[in-house]
């Protein structure tokens, strides 16, 4: 059975600071990788797909990489705003829907 | 707009009530999903629908829970005979790839 875990639950960070967070996933047989970002009450905003050939996605000051071998992916954010405050969700698929970790939720102070 | 919908927004019932949800997929998506989502945790997959056909369903919907899609568009999912430890966010998803896209999803409270 496939688990996703996301290190740390919750990261505080000054404005301008880049950070990483952090996903595992246990099997490694996946399709493609997600992240998402999730605002309080709200649905998942699709931010980075990865799929399983390749090694990292970019879209602005977001960088995702994927390690299939060792099950780890990381999210990168450059520049921090207090805007980028919110749950970050990793999500894998492999023969199922999506498998999601419970998030990292991100506070950006000014 | 030319994202997922999910109506209503938001749902409060009484036990035992039965409820019932709309999505509506992004236009040509062919595939869509249902997930259950709980305050802390990760959304959790309950079925999924390749066109109007029912492909999958978790162990998580019972059988007080229905889905359909029935012209391969909207998708309704329902509750029976609701009871509290079905209140959570309910989330629709659809692709035509890989890449999921997600509604706004609707919040059920069972008092």
């Amino acid at each position: 059975k496939q688990e996703v875990t996301q290190i740390p639950a919750a990261l505080s960070v000054p404005e301008g600071e880049n950070l990483v967070l952090n996903c595992s996933f246990t099997d490694s047989a996946i399709y493609n990788l997600q992240w998402f970002r999730q605002d309080p009450g709200k649905g998942l905003t699709s931010l980075l797909l990865i799929q399983s050939s390749q090694r990292e996605q970019t879209s602005g000051r977001l960088n995702a990489s994927l390690d299939k071998s060792s099950g780890r992916s990381t999210l990168y954010i450059a520049a921090s705003q207090p805007g980028d405050s919110a749950t970050y969700l990793c999500a894998v698929s492999g023969n199922t829907p999506l498998v999601f970790g419970k998030g990292t939720r991100l506070s950006v102070i000014a | 707009d030319t994202g997922v919908s999910q109506n209503p927004r938001h749902k409060i019932t009484k036990r035992g009530q039965n409820v019932t949800f709309r999505c509506d997929p992004i236009s040509e998506h062919n595939r869509l999903y249902w997930y259950r989502q709980t305050l802390g945790q990760g959304p959790e997959f309950l079925t999924y629908f390749q066109n109007e056909a029912q492909l999958e369903k978790s162990r998580l919907l019972s059988d007080r829970f229905s889905a359909e899609r029935p012209k391969g568009s909207f998708s309704t999912l329902e509750i029976q005979r609701t009871e509290q430890g079905d209140s959570a966010m309910y989330l629709c998803a659809s692709s035509v790839y890989n890449e999921q896209f997600f509604g706004p999803g609707t919040r059920l409270t069972v008092l």
